[in-house]
């Protein structure tokens, strides 16, 4: 299995909804990351998991809760959104030395 | 200034055409990785280089450690290849530093 699946595809939620994005891999993977994209520019990183402890955050609203349960799943729990939330929400995955790595197929989420 | 550039940032190119996607960078890095987004959001890692010249099918990924810059080449283009081309760089950590992208039009 080389691939990283995230679920649900696509989401709408409303501003006072809770929902959780789920990002799996099997690939043996210990670095996971959490990536935010806006319509027509790059991902921008949120979050990056290691050995299933959190080393990166960047600075994201506490809105947005990650969680590493275990070696192969991630997920981001969102809470209290708002519109301007809305986008392609990228899992990934690599090896520790960053070889390997594989992004997920999205989840686009529409917060109204 | 954005730490990676990409040029040029749209390209249209005829069926058979070579077509070449150019990364330039501005800081030490250990890897450098070519990425390709299709339309509906999914990202392919297409190559990671270090040094020197990667080959996969129709791809040819390139990079000049000293003149800080990478190039993308694709032979034979098809309109299967339309798509957004990302150069993104790794410096330490586990952190990327994304390119702009390039959005790839190939007409039949």
């Amino acid at each position: 299995d080389t691939e990283v699946t995230q679920t649900p595809k696509h989401l709408v939620m409303g501003m006072t909804n809770k929902k959780s994005l789920k990002c799996e891999q099997h690939m043996g993977h210990r670095a996971m990351y959490w990536y935010k994209q806006k319509a027509k520019k790059p991902p921008e990183l949120m979050f990056v998991y290691s050995y299933e402890k959190l080393s990166i955050n960047e600075s994201v609203p506490s809105r947005f809760s990650p969680e590493c349960p275990n070696s192969s799943l991630l997920n981001l729990h969102l809470h209290a959104l708002q519109p301007e939330d809305s986008a392609l929400y990228l899992c990934a995955s690599s090896e520790d030395n960053f070889y390997g790595y594989t992004f997920g197929s999205g989840t686009r989420l529409t917060v109204v | 200034k954005n730490e990676v550039e990409q040029s040029p940032q749209n390209l249209t190119a005829q069926e058979g055409e070579f077509i070449t996607i150019n990364c330039s960078y501005s800081v030490g890095i250990s890897a450098l990785h070519w990425l390709q987004q299709h339309p509906g959001g999914g990202i392919v890692s297409l190559f990671m280089l270090s040094s020197g010249k990667k080959k996969h099918g129709r791809l040819i990924a390139t990079i000049n450690i000293q003149e800080k810059h990478s190039s993308l080449h694709i032979t034979a283009s098809h309109p299967r290849d339309s798509a957004v081309y990302i150069c993104a760089v790794r410096r330490t950590g586990n952190q990327f530093y994304f390119g702009t992208g390039t959005s790839l039009t190939v007409i039949p």
